[in-house]
């Protein structure tokens, strides 16, 4: 069964910074690209950002509102997906969510199929 | 950035009624569109990927299409699980874009 658990949401201060997780089990995570998308309260969806898996170098793409601030990271040996967030905002208070993009053969793109429970994100002072 | 544009933005339906929404694109995206269902604080569900292609587990009262500029999600039967928020995304470029969602309220 595949599952993504998020952690290390909380209250931090406008220019702190945090550090999420995203624990994966079940599939075979070094296989797929990964993503951040997050849900300010009230609000509808919105990317953060993406790592793509190692046959594509690990490469990243961000949304402009937070590039050069996150950065999307993944450890295949730990399954794990991370979201470094420096100097935030009030406006990136929200419920941080992981997901998988599933990639077939050809490295054919079939979206996102598996999201995580998502992890809140306070940012106040 | 391609904008997505859902409509309506809520709709009021009935127990076995079929519903339809819309989702357009400010440019042209192939068919790289998905579909999600929400419900009140739980996680995003994903329904349908390439604008008409059920993600595995998905029943098959939900159906896509379009290609293009424009989709539509209908939901056949609808019963009181699939009251819900609904989000149509764009993959075809980066940014990857959200669109604005339509709520699915009980009649």
């Amino acid at each position: 069964e595949v599952q993504l658990v998020e952690s290390g949401g909380g209250l931090v201060q406008p220019g702190g910074s945090l550090r999420l997780s995203c624990a994966a089990s079940g599939f075979t995570f070094s296989d797929h690209y990964m993503d951040w998308v997050r849900q300010a309260p009230g609000k509808g969806l919105e990317w953060v950002g993406r790592t793509r898996n190692k046959a594509n170098s690990y490469t990243t793409e961000y949304a402009a509102s937070v590039k050069g601030r996150f950065t999307v990271s993944r450890d295949d040996s730990q399954n794990s997906l991370y979201l470094q967030m420096n100097s935030l905002k009030t406006e990136d208070t929200a419920v941080y969510y992981c997901a998988r993009n599933r990639r077939g053969g050809s490295n054919y793109d079939y979206g996102f199929d598996y999201w995580g429970r998502g992890t809140l994100v306070s940012v106040s002072s | 950035d391609i904008q997505m544009t859902q409509s309506p933005s809520s709709l009021s339906a009935s127990v076995g009624d079929r519903v339809t929404i819309t989702c357009r694109a400010s440019q042209g995206i192939n068919s790289y569109l998905a579909w999600f269902q929400q419900k009140p604080g739980k996680a995003p569900k994903s329904l349908i990927y390439a604008a008409s292609s059920l993600q595995s587990g998905v029943p098959s009262k939900f159906s896509g299409s379009g290609s293009g500029t424009d989709f539509t999600l209908t939901i056949s039967n609808l019963q009181p699980e699939d009251f819900a928020t609904y989000y149509c995304q764009q993959y075809k470029t980066y940014p990857l874009t959200f669109g604005g969602g339509t709520k699915v309220e009980i009649k």
